[in-house]
């Protein structure tokens, strides 16, 4: 059971540079969500997706992208890498935001460092 | 934007020490989440709850949801050492905030043997 992956798991970026951090989930979950993890902070929601083709922004969405072309791939874009993105950030998925369910399944999580 | 604030931050504790730790808010949830993360993991669901005054158990772990939807506490009672990670409460406020949920800061635990 592979769940929530994410590569790579860690990466250093030089102010500026642009990458995308991969998730794919293999759990025909039709809802997946971006956060990011600063210490002390909790886990704030980047950006969100309900389904193929539709994408949301969430609490803190400046400075990244996303995509979902396919109801198992969500990438996550940083477009011009700042020091402020240094974090772990962490993919996850749901089977619906509706109804009596609340669980997210994540991903092992991306540490990112931005010099 | 909508806000939980965990308590304790950190908590030392002996093995076979009941722990407790709670989250407030000063809006409505309409469910609230207890995740663990164990370090280099993501977080990882312990308890559910559904409705205003639901207490629910998961082995030695009980959480409440508070009556006025706006707290909720975790209990881990007799702990081990395999306790240690960070908790965090979270809360899914629903209507067109459905499946996004708000985290709290976390409370990091420690158990020593």
């Amino acid at each position: 059971n592979a769940g929530v992956t994410q590569t790579p798991k860690f990466r250093i970026l030089k102010i500026g540079q642009s990458m995308t951090l991969q998730c794919a989930q293999d759990m025909n979950h039709n809802y997946m969500y971006w956060y990011r993890q600063d210490p002390g902070m909790g886990l704030k929601l980047i950006y969100y997706s309900v389904g193929a083709g539709i994408t949301d922004k969430g609490e803190v969405p400046n400075g990244y992208n996303v995509s979902r072309s396919t109801t198992e791939d969500f990438p996550l874009r940083l477009e011009l890498a700042a020091p402020s993105q240094t974090s772990v950030y962490f993919c996850a998925s749901s089977f619906s935001g509706t109804g009596n369910t609340g669980e997210l399944f994540f991903g092992e999580g991306s540490r990112l460092t931005v010099l | 934007g909508q806000q939980l604030n965990q308590s304790p931050q950190s908590m030392f504790i002996q093995e076979g020490e009941d722990v407790s730790m709670n989250c407030t808010s000063s809006s409505i949830f309409n469910t609230w989440l207890w995740y663990k993360q164990d370090p280099g993991e993501g977080p990882v669901l312990l308890i559910a709850l559904y409705k205003a005054g639901e207490l629910t158990s998961n082995g030695r772990l009980t959480a409440q949801f508070g009556i006025t939807r706006k707290d909720s506490f975790l209990n881990i009672s007799a702990s081990i050492p395999s306790d240690v990670g960070i908790y965090f409460c979270a809360g899914d406020a629903g209507g067109t905030s459905y499946g996004k949920l708000t985290f709290g800061q976390g409370t990091i635990l420690t158990v020593h043997p």
